[in-house]
């Protein structure tokens, strides 16, 4: 059974970063691409962006470029996300999802994100 | 960026009607490799988001033959035939062939 198990929620004062993570279990961790989505409150999904942790590749959202960094350990079959200098925008959950065919086909519980003083 | 504009923004059903929901593309879908890379997820209230149909039509495992992706181009449509319990949420359309990835805002799908 293919498993993403997300770290714990986080509260995070502005201006700081915070730095996230996805185990994988289940599969093969080279054989997907891992995808990182942010949820806002109440609000709909934007893709953040990919890494292929096979060749340490990755494609970002224009808009979350100097805002997310995305990495990935192969040994631990662990992905994470580094999200810095947090404002209030930046409160939300944040989901990996991975899966064949770069499908968002597995998804992990999601991690919320909450900036304030 | 492509504007994936979904309607209706919901949809009232009583449990074993059809649901029918639009998913418009400010563009073409429609890859140079000739693949469409539209796909429908649902979010259930409280749960994160699951896939259901991949490259317009095609259900993703484990998911139920009422659910029916059709379209190409620009027009995009997913239809429930009768409605279970287990159904309902917010739907969700996304495109993976232009960058970046971008979703529609969502049709809440709920009970009359």
């Amino acid at each position: 059974e293919v498993k993403l198990q997300q770290s714990g929620d986080e509260l995070v004062r502005p201006g700081a970063s915070v730095k996230m993570s996805c185990k994988a279990s289940g599969y093969t961790f080279t054989d997907y691409a891992m995808h990182w989505v942010k949820q806002s409150p109440g609000q709909g999904l934007e893709w953040i962006g990919t890494i292929i942790p096979l060749i340490d590749t990755t494609s970002y959202n224009q808009k979350f470029k100097g805002k997310a960094t995305l990495t990935a350990d192969k040994s631990s079959n662990t992905a994470y996300m580094e999200l810095s200098r947090l404002t209030s925008e930046d409160s939300a959950v944040y989901y990996c999802a991975s899966g064949p065919n770069y499908w968002f086909a597995y998804w992990g519980q999601g991690t919320l994100v909450t900036v304030s003083s | 960026d492509v504007v994936l504009t979904q309607t209706p923004v919901s949809l009232s059903v009583t449990l074993g009607d059809q649901a029918s929901i639009s998913c418009r593309s400010s563009q073409s879908l429609e890859y140079s490799d000739g693949y469409t890379y539209l796909e429908w997820y649902l979010q259930k209230p409280g749960q994160s988001p699951q896939l259901l149909i991949y490259e317009v039509s095609n259900r993703f495992s484990g998911v139920p033959d009422r659910f029916i992706g059709s379209g190409s181009g620009t027009d995009f449509t997913l239809k429930i035939s009768r409605v279970e319990p287990e159904d309902l949420g917010v739907y969700y359309c996304f495109q993976a062939t232009h960058d970046p990835h971008t979703f529609g805002a969502g049709t809440k799908l709920e009970l009359k």
